[in-house]
């Protein structure tokens, strides 16, 4: 199985202020199409998942650009700009493209 | 609008079955990648099944021969049949399409005796 690898596990941070957060993965996330299915998900305190960011920094549909992804192969960053009260929860890298599809640890983002 | 509704878990003893359903509108489930994701109390997220729009099946080890994923297209509804459960099954199952592109709010299975 793709083991991901997130750190930091638990980030606090400052309203305002800037987070990273890294992903690696232990074999290359290039699929035979191309694609690299990597993407981020956002779970906030007593809610589902929702994805952030799909096949390394394509953002989805209604997310503050203010949250952005790069990366490639096996080293994947997500970047949150500006950290706002509503981004405090746990982020999770995923990757879909070997079997089984397989998430990070997760990281837990919190308010300073 | 998308919505993904899970219905079916419950507090059930080792050994028995137990199925879930994920009731989809605003898309085709047919036509899509559908996951279950389930997230133990207090733990990370785990894919256990995916079924492709050619109806493709995938499962992790860890439910591999006891776990069925499957989906009704006339009722446009995915579904997890889940036998001989175990302790270590109990957590929140989560349905999702397309690659985590939506979820829905999740049904908790507790396994315990």
């Amino acid at each position: 199985d793709v083991v991901m690898t997130q750190s930091p596990l638990s980030l606090p941070v400052t309203l305002g202020q800037s987070a990273s957060i890294s992903c690696r993965s232990s074999q290359s996330l290039v699929s035979s199409d191309g694609n690299t299915y990597l993407h981020w998900f956002q779970q906030r305190p007593g809610q589902s998942p929702g994805r952030l960011i799909y096949k390394v920094s394509n953002r989805d549909s209604g997310v503050p650009d203010r949250f952005s992804g790069s990366g490639s192969g096996t080293d994947f960053t997500l970047e949150i700009s500006r950290v706002e009260a509503e981004d405090v929860g746990v982020y999770y890298c995923m990757q879909s493209t070997h079997w089984p599809w397989t998430f990070g640890q997760g990281t837990k983002v919190e308010i300073k | 609008e998308v919505q993904l509704v899970e219905t079916g878990g419950g507090l059930i003893q080792p050994g028995v079955s137990l199925r879930l359903s994920c009731a989809a509108s605003g898309f085709t489930v047919s036509d899509s990648y559908m996951a279950w994701v389930r997230q133990a109390p207090g733990k990370g997220l785990e894919c256990v099944s995916v079924i492709n729009p050619g109806g493709t099946t995938y499962y992790a080890d860890s439910v591999k021969g006891r776990f069925t994923i499957s989906r009704d297209s006339s009722k446009n509804t995915l579904y997890l049949q889940m036998n001989s459960l175990r302790a270590e099954d109990t957590a929140v199952y989560y349905c999702a399409v397309g690659g985590g592109r939506n979820w829905g709010q999740g049904t908790l299975v507790t396994v315990s005796s």
